[in-house]
């Protein structure tokens, strides 16, 4: 059964360091999510991606945050100057189809920020 | 308010036991609505999409009131594998999922 996956599992860095996240989507899925989980939190959106731009965006998504599709299958989230709240775990997720599509999730990452 | 709210829990039910959860969401404009899964530290996972009207998958139920803007689910003969926190996840915007903060579950056996 194909599903998203996710790297690395856990990513330590310390404040003020850039992350990039990484999933490779489901091979014949057209949009990309990606989720925030802080712990013992609900699961928060944070960005979709269609068509190689943003579909839309939540207000947690500032200047800190890019995604990008570098190739046919990766899709990745960069974190810049991290800050300790930052700390979570990040989902990547995709689906077929847009807003009545159905979204499956990777196994997450999990960022420590020191 | 929230918009979308569960009871919390957790619901502590015996092995073999029917339980129903009900989650209300308070945009009449949503469009989709799921029931996801959580296990602990895992990643969500889909298990149920919920139709206006009404569908089945084995021993789970899902139910929409779009009136009462409430989405249920039932699990009937409930098995030590069910425990986890259960998700309702509406979307309202054209791609986001809003999410409720979930409901934990707990089967004993």
């Amino acid at each position: 059964e194909p599903e998203v996956t996710q790297t690395p599992s856990h990513q330590v860095t310390q404040m003020g360091q850039e992350v990039i996240l990484r999933c490779v989507p489901i091979s014949n899925h057209l949009y990309f999510y990606w989720y925030r989980q802080i712990l013992g939190q609900k699961v928060e959106f944070l960005v979709s991606f269609y068509n190689n731009e943003i579909s839309e965006k939540s207000e947690i998504f500032d200047d800190q945050f890019s995604v990008e599709r570098p190739d046919g299958s990766n899709f990745t989230l960069k974190i810049r100057s991290t800050k300790l709240e930052d700390s979570a775990m990040y989902f990547c997720a995709s689906s077929e189809a847009g807003e009545r599509g159905e979204q499956f999730f990777g196994p997450g990452t999990r960022l420590t920020v020191l | 308010r929230k918009e979308v709210e569960q009871d919390p829990g957790p619901f502590n039910v015996p092995e073999g036991a029917t339980v129903a959860f009900n989650c209300t969401y308070s945009n009449s404009a949503s469009q989709s609505f799921f029931w996801y899964r959580q296990d602990c530290r895992k990643e969500p996972k889909l298990l149920m999409s919920v139709y206006s009207s009404g569908n089945e998958d084995g021993r789970f139920t899902a139910q929409l009131n779009r009136a009462s803007q409430y989405i249920s689910l039932l699990i009937r003969d409930s098995k030590l594998s069910d425990s986890a926190t259960y998700l309702c996840v509406v979307n309202i915007l054209n791609y986001q999922l809003i999410w409720g903060a979930g409901t934990k579950l707990i089967i004993k056996p």
